[in-house]
């Protein structure tokens, strides 16, 4: 059974920052591997999908690789904002989807 | 921009009551999928759809929970009864196919007293 672990479970830096979010899996026979951000209250919003055949992703400040043989992927964040303050999960696609339990992050003015 | 849509936002309820939830994917989508999310924890896969098949249900509690997509198109799982445990939010996500980008929808949290 895929068990997906996300380290820090929380993280606070101050505005301006750069920051990495680890995401690790036991199975690396994974299809894809896809990072979330859900506000207080609401759904998940789609950030970044890796595909298995691929290193790493661009989008904006966020930049998420992957590693599957060793069974991790990170999410990095440049040049943090307070908007940035959510919290992140990482899904990782095997038959199904399945998700750590995120790290919550709170950027400080 | 399509977006999943889910209905209601927010639901109180007494326990042993019945409660359902519905679920619209984006069109086209072909894989829908019910998630449960306790408060601080990941989401956890009750089940999953392809068209109008049950590819996964293993997760859910088949003695209180069903989930049905009939015509493979728009979903609803129901509770019955409920029970203060279910307490939760419940995602739903549709993506074009197995393996491909995944969307939620906003969530229904559900309240049982």
């Amino acid at each position: 059974k895929q068990e997906v672990t996300q380290i820090p479970a929380a993280l606070s830096v101050p505005e301006g920052e750069n920051l990495v979010l680890n995401c690790s899996f036991t199975d690396s026979a994974i299809y894809n591997l896809q990072w979330f951000r859900q506000d207080p209250g609401k759904g998940l919003t789609s950030l970044l999908l890796i595909q298995s055949s691929q290193r790493e992703q661009t989008s904006g400040r966020l930049n998420a690789s992957l590693d599957k043989s060793s069974g991790r992927s990170t999410l990095y964040i440049a040049a943090s904002q307070p908007g940035d303050s959510a919290t992140y999960l990482c899904a990782v696609g095997t038959n199904d989807m399945r998700f750590g339990a995120g790290t919550r992050l709170t950027v400080k003015p | 921009e399509a977006e999943v849509a889910q209905s209601p936002r927010y639901k109180i309820t007494e326990k042993s009551q019945a409660v359902a939830f519905w679920c619209d994917p984006i069109s086209g989508h072909a894989t829908l999928y019910w998630y449960r999310q306790i408060l601080g924890q990941g989401p956890e896969l009750l089940v999953q759809f392809q068209d109008e098949s049950v590819v996964d249900d293993s997760q859910l509690p088949k003695d209180r929970f069903s989930a049905e997509r009939l015509k493979g198109v728009d979903s609803t799982l129901k509770i019955q009864p409920a029970e203060l445990g279910d307490s939760a939010m419940y995602l739903c996500a549709s993506s074009r196919a197995d393996y491909t980008e995944a969307f939620f929808g906003q969530g229904t949290r559900l309240t049982v007293v």
